[in-house]
């Protein structure tokens, strides 16, 4: 049972367009949303976040929109550049035995074409 | 440490013999996570440690994996009988225990069973 969807896969832009990163989510107790960014080789980073009261999240070129009535949020990059290309993943979480629970995405690999 | 250290950063292993894979997470850190990524494939939660509580096992795939968390720091993942399926990164995580925060990820351990 898959809680936290990325449906596509892969995603290719062109240097200095919008990238835009899709994820949905079934469980009605997630509160916090993140996504993260992963290099090949490397761990998972954090990149941005947003909490279940707000809907928009803005941080330099990247911004998290979150439409909790449709349980969807994206990413979106401004301008991109070639060194966004990496994997993206969106994880959600909730309180569980009243501690924090992380749930992951299966992640969609952009790459921005210079 | 300065972040979460995972150790070894590769293992090639026979199949059929165990293999131990460590976890040095961010001293302070309660909350311990175990995630893999198999090829072409997203995050796959396996396990959660939260301060003294019971684990969340509910991640692991079979019987043959296991894991502890000593003094709620350094944990350890077994594999028993490694099968060629158990190859992909492992990846773990830490954070603190407080909701609304972020997960900071070692650089994975890289299994490949033959």
């Amino acid at each position: 049972d898959q809680q936290v969807k990325q449906n596509s896969p892969s995603l290719s832009v062109q240097e200095g367009r919008i990238s835009i990163l899709n994820c949905d989510y079934t469980n009605s107790m997630f509160d916090y949303f993140l996504w993260y960014k992963k290099y090949p080789a490397e761990g998972p980073t954090f990149l941005i976040s947003i909490s279940s009261i707000k809907d928009k999240n803005e941080d330099g070129r990247f911004t998290v929109f979150l439409n909790k009535s449709a349980k969807h949020l994206s990413l979106h990059i401004v301008p991109s550049q070639p060194g966004d290309s990496a994997v993206y993943f969106c994880a959600a979480s909730e309180i569980s035995g009243g501690y924090q629970k992380v749930t992951f995405g299966t992640g969609t690999k952009l790459q921005v074409i210079p | 440490g300065a972040g979460v250290s995972q150790s070894p950063s590769n293992k090639v292993t026979e199949k059929g013999k165990d293999v131990e894979l460590r976890c040095d997470p961010i001293s302070g850190h309660t909350a311990l996570y175990w995630y893999r990524q198999s090829l072409g494939q997203g995050l796959e939660f396996l396990i959660y440690f939260q301060g003294n509580s019971a684990p969340d096992k509910s991640g692991l795939p079979s019987d043959r994996f296991s894991a502890e968390r000593t003094g709620g720091s350094v944990s350890t993942l077994t594999i028993q009988r490694t099968q060629q399926e158990d190859s992909a990164v492992y990846l773990c995580a830490s954070s603190q225990e407080l909701v609304n925060t972020e997960a900071f990820f070692g650089q994975g351990t890289r299994l490949t069973v033959v």
